[in-house]
C-alpha cells in the first residue's frame, strides 16, 4: 500500500524567502507525481505533474523534482509571496487512472 | 478518520447513455463537496464545487448541462454524466469538506470512479 508523507506539516516564512516542501512515498512504482495547491474552502489547483520518467518540472517560480529511487519529491518555491500562502499537497497514483494517494499536506504561510 | 466513498468504482457504458456517480461522506457531514476529473497522463482537474441545497459552481470549460451535480443532503453528492461519449472516459474523484468543527479546512477524498464510454 502506497503511503505518502509530507514534511513539514506547517511552515511560516517571511516574504521573499526561497523554500522547499518535501514529499516522500513508500512505493517507488509510481506512475507520476503531482503537486497541488489548496486554498481554504476551495478545490485543489494542480501545480505541477512529473511523469515517472522525468526528474523535474518547472512552472514560473515553482520547481518540482522527483527521485523515484529514494522515494522523494520536492517542491521549490522561489521568492515567496503572501499570495503563495496555502496548503500544498503531493499525490501519486500507482498506475494510469488509478486512485491518487495524497500526502497530508504542508500548510504554508508567507508573511508580508 | 473521515471516510468518503464513491459508487461505482468503475463503470463501462455505451455512448449516449447517462451515468450517475455517487459521493458519500460516511461519518461526517459535508456542506461542500468537490468533483475532479483526471485524464490519462494528466493532472487532476477541478470540475465543480457542490454546495448542499444550492446550485453547483462549475469551473471554466466544464459544461453544466452535461455534468449534472446534485448535492441533496449533507452526506451525498451525485455527478451525472449525461449522454456520455468516449471523450468523457476519465477518472472522476470527489472530495468532501466537513461542516463545522476543527476540520473545516480539510478535504477528504473518495477513491475515485473510472468511467469508460464505448
Amino acid at each position: 500500500k502506497q503511503e505518502v508523507t509530507q514534511i513539514p506539516a506547517a511552515l511560516s516564512v517571511p516574504e521573499g524567502e526561497n523554500l522547499v516542501l518535501n514529499c516522500s512515498f513508500t512505493d517507488s512504482a509510481i506512475y507520476n507525481l503531482q503537486w497541488f495547491r489548496q486554498d481554504p474552502g476551495k478545490g485543489l489547483t494542480s501545480l505541477l505533474l512529473i511523469q515517472s520518467s522525468q526528474r523535474e518540472q518547472t512552472s514560473g517560480r515553482l520547481n518540482a523534482s522527483l527521485d523515484k529511487s529514494s522515494g522523494r519529491s520536492t517542491l521549490y518555491i522561489a521568492a515567496s509571496q503572501p499570495g503563495d500562502s496555502a496548503t500544498y499537497l503531493c499525490a501519486a497514483p500507482m498506475g494510469a487512472g488509478n486512485m491518487l494517494t495524497f500526502g497530508g499536506g504542508t500548510r504554508l504561510m508567507v508573511k508580508p | 478518520g473521515a471516510v468518503v466513498s464513491q459508487h461505482p468504482s468503475w463503470v463501462i457504458c455505451k455512448s449516449g447513455t447517462s451515468v450517475k456517480i455517487e459521493c458519500r461522506s460516511l461519518d461526517f457531514q459535508a456542506t461542500t463537496m468537490f468533483w475532479y476529473r483526471q485524464f490519462p497522463k494528466q493532472s487532476l482537474m477541478l470540475m465543480a464545487t457542490s454546495n448542499e441545497g444550492s446550485k453547483a459552481t462549475y469551473e471554466q470549460g466544464v459544461e453544466k448541462d452535461k455534468f449534472l451535480i446534485n448535492h441533496a443532503s449533507l452526506t451525498l453528492s451525485t455527478l451525472t454524466v449525461t449522454s456520455a461519449h468516449p471523450e468523457d472516459s476519465s477518472f472522476y474523484i470527489c472530495s468532501a469538506r466537513p461542516s463545522g468543527g476543527s476540520r473545516t479546512d480539510t478535504q477528504y477524498f473518495g477513491p475515485g470512479t473510472r468511467l469508460t464510454v464505448l
